[in-house]
C-alpha cells in the first residue's frame, strides 16, 4: 500500500525565513504533485515533478524529486504571509492507477509578520 | 474555461438519510476522481471514473457508490448516512490518466454535515 508522509505537520515561520518541506512515499511512483489549500477553500495545483532531479519553480516556491530516495521537498524562499496555507504532496501507483492520488497529511505553514 | 463544478456547495443530513453529490467536470476532461476530507483522516481517495467506468476505488465501505454519465459528469451517493461521514467531499477532473503532467484539478468541494 502506498503511503505518504510529510514533515514538518506545522510550520509557524517569520516573514523573510527560508524552510523546507519534505515529503517521503513508501513505494515507486512515477508522478509526484503538490498541491495548496487555503482555509476553506479547494486544492490548487502547484507543481508535477516527473523523473529523478526533477525541479520546478514558481516564484518563492521550489519543489524537487529524488526518486531514489523517495523524496521530494517543498523550499520556500523569504517566505511572505501570502504562503499561509496547508500544503500537500500527493503521488500516484502509476499503471491504472493513475487518477488515484494519495496524499499526505498536509503541512499547516503559517508566516508572521 | 470553467472549472469542476459542483453542487450542492453545503448539505446537511441526519443519521440514516442518503445523499448525492453532483460534479460537472472541465469541458473535455473524461477521468473524474472523489475525496474525502476530514481533519482526522486528511484527505482519502473515493474512486475515480473514466469513460462511464469506474476504474480505481479506495477502501471505504459500499454505502459510498459513484456514477458517470456520458457527457463524463458524475454523482457520488452516500447512503444509510453516518455521524463520521461528516466531511468536504471533493471532485477532481482531469484529460486521462497517462498523459505525463496529467493534473488533477479539485472543485470547490460539498461540505456534508450530518446531525
Amino acid at each position: 500500500e502506498l503511503k505518504v508522509e510529510q514533515n514538518p505537520l506545522f510550520l509557524s515561520m517569520q516573514e523573510g525565513k527560508n524552510y523546507t518541506i519534505y515529503c517521503n512515499y513508501s513505494t515507486t511512483s512515477d508522478r509526484l504533485y503538490w498541491y495548496r489549500q487555503d482555509p476553506g477553500k479547494s486544492l490548487e495545483s502547484l507543481f508535477v515533478l516527473l523523473s529523478n532531479g526533477a525541479v520546478k519553480q514558481e516564484g518563492r516556491l521550489m519543489a524537487s524529486l529524488d526518486t531514489k530516495a523517495r523524496l521530494s521537498t517543498l523550499h520556500i524562499t523569504a517566505a511572505v504571509h501570502d504562503l499561509s496555507a496547508t500544503y500537500f504532496c500527493a503521488v500516484t501507483a502509476g499503471g491504472t492507477s493513475y487518477g488515484k492520488l494519495t496524499f499526505g497529511q498536509g503541512t499547516i505553514l503559517t508566516v508572521h509578520p | 474555461k470553467a472549472g469542476v463544478t459542483q453542487t450542492p456547495r453545503y448539505l446537511i443530513k441526519t443519521r440514516g438519510q442518503q445523499v448525492t453529490l453532483s460534479c460537472s467536470p472541465i469541458s473535455g476532461h473524461r477521468s473524474v476522481s472523489w475525496y474525502q476530507q476530514t481533519p482526522g483522516q486528511g484527505l482519502q481517495f473515493l474512486f475515480e471514473y473514466f469513460s462511464e467506468t469506474q476504474r480505481n476505488k479506495g477502501n471505504f465501505p459500499g454505502r459510498f457508490s459513484g456514477r458517470q454519465f456520458s457527457n463524463s459528469r458524475s454523482e457520488m451517493n452516500v447512503s444509510t448516512l453516518e455521524l463520521g461521514d461528516s466531511a468536504l467531499y471533493l471532485c477532481a477532473s482531469s484529460l486521462q490518466g497517462r498523459l505525463p503532467k496529467n493534473i488533477q484539478y479539485f472543485g470547490a468541494g460539498t461540505r456534508l454535515s450530518v446531525l
